[in-house]
């Protein structure tokens, strides 16, 4: 059965410095999904990885994905207030099953 | 248009009230999804339909009933809930075979009294 494990579950950056975000899963995925969520709000795409070795950025955020160790990272550089939020990961098991990882909650303080 | 639409954006209900959700989308997209959020937690799968046919009920009690009345819509009816229902239920929907994002909808807001 797809798990995702995520972790650190909480993040307390100073703003300017840089971290890394971690998504571990149980079994083979076809996609690998990052998501931010603002409180009180919906799921907003961040980015979609597909293959072994695939680096997506935008802005101050960078997603790769290492399907042999079945890991994506989630890169934050030179961190800001504006990015303080919840990060999910979710990986795409068969049948079309989505499952999302723990969640990080990010603070970004100044 | 990457939009999937969410209705109502809040609902408050009894516990012997009957109400539906309802999730549309336009994109072609042939797998659409419920799922419950709590606060502080993570989604959690309630239900996957893959080309209008229920492929996943991850054990979701009876007083949930999805249906699927054709490729862009998606309802969640609900009839006996229970205040510990009270969440946010997201509806998301994306390409089984197009190897492209999975959107979210907005949410509903749901309050069991």
């Amino acid at each position: 059965e797809l798990k995702v494990e995520q972790n650190p579950l909480f993040l307390s950056m100073q703003e300017g410095k840089n971290y890394t975000i971690y998504c571990n899963y149980s079994t083979t995925s076809d996609r690998l999904y990052w998501y931010r969520q603002d409180p009180g709000k919906s799921l907003e795409s961040l980015f979609v990885l597909l293959s072994n070795g695939a680096v997506k950025q935008e802005g101050r955020l960078m997603a790769s994905l290492d399907t042999k160790a079945r890991l994506s990272t989630l890169h934050i550089t030179a961190a800001v207030h504006d990015l303080s939020a919840t990060y999910f990961c979710a990986a795409l098991g068969a049948t079309n099953k989505l499952i999302f990882g723990t969640g990080t909650l990010l603070a970004v303080q100044p | 248009d990457t939009e999937v639409t969410q209705t109502p954006k809040h609902l408050v209900m009894g516990m012997t009230n009957k109400k539906s959700l309802k999730c549309e989308q336009h994109m072609g997209h042939r797998a659409m999804y419920w799922y419950k959020q709590k606060a502080k937690k993570p989604p959690e799968l309630m239900f996957v339909y893959s080309y209008e046919k229920l492929s996943i009920n991850e054990s979701v009690p009876s007083r949930f009933s999805p249906e699927c009345p054709n490729s862009s819509l998606l309802n969640l009816h609900l009839h006996a809930l229970q205040p510990e229902d009270s969440a946010l239920y997201l509806c998301a929907s994306s390409h089984p075979l197009r190897r492209t994002e999975a959107f979210f909808g907005q949410g509903t807001r749901l309050t069991v009294v």
